[in-house]
């Protein structure tokens, strides 16, 4: 059974501060993507990774793919308190054709 | 195209009663998708079909539950004799490519009670 586990469940920050939140796994995935949901509402894609060791940017967001394909990171510069969501990655191994949720880090930027 | 669309948004239903929710996904995407969702977890994988198809369904999920995509476009997700455990946001999600990611609906919240 594939297994993502996400850290930290939980954080609460201050408008303009920096944070990262991981991503972590001991299965190798073909891709990994990363969702923001809002409460009441279903997940949103942000970005897709699928080359170890990638990098993308998406304004003040920032994605990593480890290069082993086995972790990813979400760094945010200078957080908004429109960023306030749980942020959910999911990883698709190869042969399956289905994503994997992790239990999600529920990120709350007060103004 | 309006994105996923799942009704009703909510339900409350009496402990024993069945349930049904629907979910119609873009049409150009041959793959449907259901999770479920509790609070404090990430979506939990029910079920999967490409185009009407159920090809995939989660060891997890009981008899009781059973999922279908006639003529490969809306879905429809029975829960029968709902139990208080049954409470969660059930999500459908439809793709074209795996890699290119999920569309979601907005869910629908079950209430047992």
């Amino acid at each position: 059974t594939q297994l993502l586990e996400q850290s930290p469940q939980f954080l609460s920050i201050q408008e303009g501060e920096n944070l990262t939140v991981y991503c972590n796994s001991s299965s190798v995935f073909s891709s990994l993507q990363w969702y923001r949901q809002e409460p009441g509402e279903g997940p949103v894609l942000l970005v897709t990774v699928v080359t170890g060791g990638e990098v993308k940017k998406l304004k003040r967001l920032t994605f990593q793919f480890g290069d082993a394909r086995k972790d990813s990171s979400l760094h945010i510069t200078a957080a908004q308190p429109g960023d306030t969501g749980l942020y959910l990655c999911a990883g698709a191994e190869s042969g399956y054709s289905t994503l994997t949720f992790g239990k999600g880090t529920m990120l709350l930027v007060s103004p | 195209d309006t994105g996923v669309s799942q009704n009703p948004r909510h339900k409350i239903t009496k402990r024993g009663q069945n349930v049904t929710f629907r979910c119609d996904p873009i049409s150009e995407h041959n793959r449907l998708y259901w999770y479920r969702q509790t609070l404090g977890q990430g979506p939990e994988f029910l079920t999967y079909f490409q185009n009407e198809a159920q090809l995939e369904k989660s060891r997890l999920l009981s008899d009781r539950f059973s999922a279908e995509r006639p003529k490969g476009s809306f879905s429809t997700l029975e829960i029968q004799r709902t139990e208080q455990g049954d409470s969660a946001m059930y999500l459908c999600a439809s793709s074209g490519l795996l890699r290119e990611g999920y569309t979601f609906g907005s869910g629908t919240r079950l209430t047992v009670v």
